[in-house]
């Protein structure tokens, strides 16, 4: 079974560009999770999908970032414009939803630089 | 507000002996208490996991210790391996307010990064 993908692996934009993250969940898994780790800090909940529905986006830190899971499938986060403090890894995550399990199955991550 | 607290930062340990990191939480609302485990390159990957209701779970070398009155808990590793070597996330997680099986938000700790020396 195929792991959580994440695309691109390193991105390094300039300030004021836009970056478009994608994630592809595990097959089957309608829990989607995205967190950020900026450089020495924890690991951050950014927002949770259910399917193509957010249920929860209160770690969004502004207006600038943009998710979204059309079709319930893979999701992406879409960063415009760029700012220095977005730099960092952002990770995405899946866990089916009927589950007594808590488990969350992580991406490599999406290592980010803005410049 | 850091709602985990995580320590030490980094560890060094010889093979062989025990690595021991700590975590402290302040919601009590937190009912899960997970360990994660990342490689270079790789994303966390859960490694134990324990609920409040006991103190201590044990899966081979890896054993969660949980003081629920302290709101206090650690991993501990024995036998300590070069091939443990990672960093180690601490996290705690809630029931959310909306319904959903399965539907939990993780709150990590900053991370510590183990090294274990031939």
């Amino acid at each position: 079974e195929a792991g959580v993908t994440q695309f691109p692996s390193h991105s390094v934009i300039e300030k004021g560009q836009t970056v478009t993250l994608r994630c592809d969940p595990i097959s089957g898994h309608d829990n989607l999770y995205w967190y950020r780790r900026v450089m020495g800090k924890e690991i951050k909940f950014l927002l949770h999908f259910v399917k193509e529905s957010k249920q929860d986006e209160s770690g969004m830190p502004n207006n600038r970032f943009l998710a979204e899971r059309t079709g319930g499938t893979y999701s992406t986060l879409k960063v415009q414009p760029a700012e220095l403090e977005d730099s960092g890894v952002y990770f995405c995550a899946s866990s089916q939803y009927y589950t007594t399990s808590h488990e969350q199955y992580f991406g490599p991550g999406t290592r980010l630089t803005v410049t | 507000q850091q709602q985990v607290k995580q320590s030490p930062q980094s560890l060094i340990v010889q093979k062989g002996g025990i690595s021991i990191i700590n975590c402290a939480y302040e919601n009590t609302a937190f009912d899960y208490f997970p360990w994660y485990q990342q490689f270079p390159g790789k994303g966390p990957a859960l490694l134990i996991a324990i609920r409040p209701d006991v103190s201590e779970k044990k899966e081979g070398r890896f054993t969660i210790s949980f003081n629920k009155s302290a709101k206090q808990f650690s991993l501990h590793i024995m036998d300590s391996q070069p091939g443990d070597s990672a960093t180690y996330f601490c996290a705690a997680t809630n029931r959310p307010s909306y319904s959903g099986a399965g539907s939990y938000q993780l709150t990590f700790g900053k991370g510590t990064k183990l090294s274990v020396i031939p």
